[in-house]
């Protein structure tokens, strides 16, 4: 069974932080690594994708990628209160994905002002 | 920007109704997909389809149905609705989810009574 780790939270970060989310997955065939934010009531929308190992970078999110320890992490730096949300890490299984991603069961982040 | 409609944003069903969830994308996309969420339980992979007529079961398909007649409709279908079947269904769909993973519709939260 492939698995997807994250720790549930709720992780509170002051308003202008950087707020580390941190995912770890069991399939190590896995090639594509996916972050979603999802608000509440809302169905979850894509930010940030990575293939390669080491880091990625747009604008204030920042994702890594350790494929040798099965780890992917998502920094939001200069945090807002409109980055309050949950955030999903999502894995492509191997083969292409073609059977779908696996997800975590995602990370409550609270930014306070 | 690929659009995806899910046809219900809510629907309240009877025990022991046939349901008719749709999900339509606009973008020629081969890959769709069905997920129900729930709290705790995280994002969990129903049915999914790589083109017409085609259909596979995912981790949790007991209970329910696909058809896929038209590449940009996607129907998952609940056979006889229990009450456990009262979670939020997401749709989704890709053109290569291993390099552009999901865009999600909105969701339909049904509620079975």
């Amino acid at each position: 069974q492939k698995e997807v780790e994250q720790n549930s939270g709720p992780l509170s970060v002051p308003e202008g932080a950087i707020a580390s989310l941190n995912c770890t997955y069991s399939d190590r065939g896995s090639q594509s690594f996916f972050w979603y934010r999802q608000y509440s009531g809302k169905s979850p929308e894509l930010i940030m994708f990575i293939y390669s190992n080491g880091d990625k970078e747009d604008g204030r999110f920042t994702a890594q990628l350790n494929k040798a320890s099965q780890y992917v992490s998502l920094l939001i730096r200069d945090s807002q209160p409109s980055d309050s949300a949950t955030y999903l890490c999502a894995v492509s299984n191997s083969g292409g994905g073609a059977d779908g991603l696996t997800f975590g069961k995602g990370t409550h982040l609270i930014i306070q002002p | 920007d690929v659009k995806v409609t899910q046809s219900s944003r809510y629907l309240v069903k009877r025990t022991g109704e046939k349901v008719f969830l749709e999900c339509v994308q606009d973008m020629d996309h081969e890959n769709m997909f069905w997920y129900r969420q729930d709290p705790g339980l995280g994002l969990r992979l129903i049915y999914f389809s790589y083109d017409v007529k085609m259909k596979e079961k995912g981790d949790i398909p007991e209970g329910y149905s696909v058809s896929r007649e038209k590449k940009e409709r996607f129907s998952l279908i609940l056979e006889s609705a229990s009450t456990n079947q009262t979670s939020m269904y997401l749709c989704a769909s890709s053109l290569a989810v291993a390099y552009y993973g999901y865009t999600f519709g909105s969701g339909t939260r049904l509620t079975v009574v």
